[in-house]
């Protein structure tokens, strides 16, 4: 089942740089889209989220940006922190559940370096 | 801010041996969750409950496996035959469901170690 891809299974920045993480999916059913961030030994702790009807949502540090046509949306860290090294999940929500079960990307591992 | 608590935090079972993962949802949430992330591999749903019953399970939730909501505030997940292929992190999640979109909130995790 490779609905939610996440191709980059790491990615290391530089603290006060940007950061951005990559989503592609397959299912144009899709109606949410959602961020989770992951330390070791926690739970995915929500970060941000955005609906299939809108192309960009911000708050803060952290901005997802959704490219329907492309299949794509990626996750816009500025500036990158320390604090933000972790795993970050992509995840899409199908309109078809009505119970709002998400489908998950791999995960890729951020490392802001110092 | 409220969390959604699981227990235990790590489980070691036999093989064949019942398990029961349990979890305290957030208190005025309406939709509870448990999903599995086998070592290496993707987070991937297995149930979803709504208003005391399941709304709807994926393929590997299969006869082995049951949820239940004893009372008002735990949500438990049993595995009756457990196998070694069970191994993996257990995740309980919720989510509000009214008002609008609102994202899933989830615990830290159970860990199933089966031998």
């Amino acid at each position: 089942d490779q609905q939610v891809k996440q191709n980059s299974p790491s990615l290391s920045v530089q603290e006060g740089r940007i950061s951005i993480l990559n989503c592609d999916y397959t299912n144009s059913m899709f109606d949410y889209f959602l961020w989770y961030k992951k330390y070791p030994a926690e739970g995915p702790t929500f970060l941000i989220s955005i609906s299939s009807i809108k192309d960009k949502n911000e708050d803060g540090r952290f901005t997802v940006f959704l490219n329907k046509s492309a299949k794509h949306l990626s996750l816009h860290i500025v500036p990158s922190q320390p604090g933000d090294s972790a795993v970050y999940f992509c995840a899409a929500s199908p309109g078809s559940s009505n119970t709002g079960k998400l489908i998950f990307g791999q995960g890729t591992t951020l490392q802001v370096k110092p | 801010e409220p969390e959604v608590t699981q227990t235990p935090s790590h489980q070691v079972t036999q093989m064949g041996q019942e398990v029961i993962l349990r979890c305290v949802p957030i208190s005025n949430h309406l939709y509870f969750y448990w999903y599995r992330q086998i070592l290496g591999q993707k987070v991937e749903f297995l149930v979803s409950f709504y208003n005391n019953e399941i709304s709807e399970k994926s393929e590997i939730f299969d006869d082995q496996f049951s949820v239940e909501r004893p009372d008002g505030s735990n949500f438990t997940l049993k595995i009756r035959s457990t196998k070694l292929e069970d191994s993996a992190m257990y995740f309980c999640a919720s989510r509000d469901g009214t008002g609008g979109y609102q994202p899933q909130h989830f615990g830290d995790g159970t860990r199933l170690s089966i031998l």
